[in-house]
């Protein structure tokens, strides 16, 4: 298993409250990523980072931020928690190999409810 | 519009049959596929990818078949196994090999 571990990893908390999701890698790579999973709409790129300080929206950005000021630490920050934003977060890790095409690997992921 | 498509939500197959999960994309740059196996509470895990060039990889009992002309690919379980039941998710990736699109998942149930 890759070694990603995501905190905390279940959540409750109320709209309008900031929350911090943590990432923590021991794997070394450069790539890391925050994906939400909502039924019918499998998982949706938050953010990515490809190196530290160095991050890009993805595809579902409003609402979050993200920082890494560490290789092995991204987080996810909602600054004010919305009821739509209740969903299971994963963070994944992946590096360019020079080979064909590259491999994402995921956390356990972060079940966040909001109130 | 979702640039990675699953259109079958649930799938359900006897025990010892084949399973085919199919994927369809709409975008030309992507070159390599991957799908991912995720059960309940847990996070996806890797199971098998492959590369534009080819057309088919296999690997034990999984095995991807690829149609670029078509921008389809289909993963075949043989023979599925109760283990196998699980939510499996198509990705694809471009050539810069940073970002992955995920399709909306298939739920396979692998009846005893």
């Amino acid at each position: 298993d890759a070694g990603i571990t995501q905190s905390p990893r279940h959540k409750v908390t109320e709209t309008g409250t900031p929350v911090t999701l943590r990432c923590h890698q021991t794997e070394n790579h450069r790539y890391m990523y925050w994906y939400r999973q909502d039924p019918g709409h499998g998982l949706r790129l938050i953010h990515y980072s490809y190196g530290v300080k160095d991050t890009d929206k993805g595809e579902v950005s409003d609402g979050y931020s993200v920082s890494r000021s560490k290789t092995e630490d991204f987080l996810l920050t909602l600054e004010s928690a919305t009821s739509s934003q209740t969903s299971v977060y994963f963070c994944a890790i992946s590096e360019l190999t020079g080979g064909p095409g590259n491999t994402i690997y995921f956390g356990e992921g972060s079940w966040l409810t909001v109130v | 519009d979702q640039q990675v498509k699953q259109n079958s939500p649930s799938l359900s197959v006897q025990e010892g049959r084949i399973s085919i999960l199919n994927c369809d994309y709409t975008n030309s740059m992507f070159d390599y596929f991957l799908w991912y196996k995720k059960y309940p509470a847990e996070g996806p895990t890797f199971l098998i990818s492959i590369s534009s060039i080819k057309d088919k990889n296999e690997d034990g009992r999984f095995t991807v078949f690829l149609n670029k002309s078509a921008k389809h690919l289909s993963l075949h379980i043989v023979p599925s196994q109760p283990g196998d039941s699980a939510v499996y998710f198509c990705a694809a990736s471009d050539n810069y090999g940073q970002n992955f699109v995920f399709g909306p998942g298939t739920r396979l149930s692998v009846l005893p």
